[in-house]
């Protein structure tokens, strides 16, 4: 079976230091991955997807940058973090070409102070 | 107008009561339809994909009405267990899923 696994669960940084959050997904090959953000009482925002290794799609402009060095593990940085970008972010993937269903990560918990 | 709309609740039920959630979308085009559910500072976790025809899962029942662009899910004999909050999703195709705020349910004893 599919297991995506996301790290750390809880972050805390300091404005301005920079941010690596890492995801695997084990037990599929080619999945679809995201990256979203969801700030307090509010909904999930789409970061990034990627469809394959090296293919970023961005969909809202941003402090943040993501890579997929390889099939199974999608990575969302940040050179220097802002205190907005303190939220839950939750990484996903799926199969096939869109529209499917998600599986999430647990989620890293990232406040900036 | 945001593309996915919930009443955000909270919906406070005793044990055992039937409580429905509604959600509209905007998008005439959007393909696929879920339900998630989300606990406090957890991920959201797939509850059920709604059909057009209508379908159900034990105690739960989600509809489609593509023509109103409205989705409903129902939850029968509700338990305490269910308290969480409902995420309505909506894919457009492509890679853009959109999920609602999401509405809050507690289930008291």
């Amino acid at each position: 079976s599919q297991t995506i696994h996301q790290w750390p669960a809880t972050l805390v940084q300091p404005v301005g230091s920079p941010l690596s959050l890492e995801c695997t997904v084990e037990g599929t090959s080619n999945p679809n991955l995201y990256w979203y953000r969801q700030a307090a009482g509010r909904g999930l925002q789409l970061l990034f997807y990627s469809v394959g290794i090296g293919q970023i799609s961005s969909e809202v402009p941003q402090n943040l940058s993501a890579s997929r060095p390889q099939d199974r593990q999608f990575i969302l940085s940040s050179k220097k973090l802002l205190l907005s970008d303190s939220g839950f972010y939750l990484c996903a993937w799926s199969a096939g070409t869109g529209g499917e269903k998600l599986f999430f990560g647990s989620g890293t918990q990232l406040s900036v102070l | 107008r945001k593309e996915v709309e919930q009443d955000p609740g909270p919906f406070n039920v005793p044990e055992g009561a039937t409580v429905a959630f509604n959600c509209t979308y905007s998008n005439s085009a959007s393909q696929s339809f879920f339900w998630y559910r989300q606990d406090c500072r957890k991920e959201p976790k797939l509850l059920m994909s709604v059909y057009s025809s209508g379908n159900e899962d034990g105690r739960f029942t989600a509809q489609l009405n593509r023509a109103s662009q409205y989705i409903s899910l129902l939850i029968r004999d509700s338990k305490l267990s269910d308290s969480a909050t409902y995420l309505c999703v909506v894919a457009r195709g492509g890679f853009k899923t959109i999920f609602g705020a999401g509405t809050r349910l507690f289930v008291k004893a």
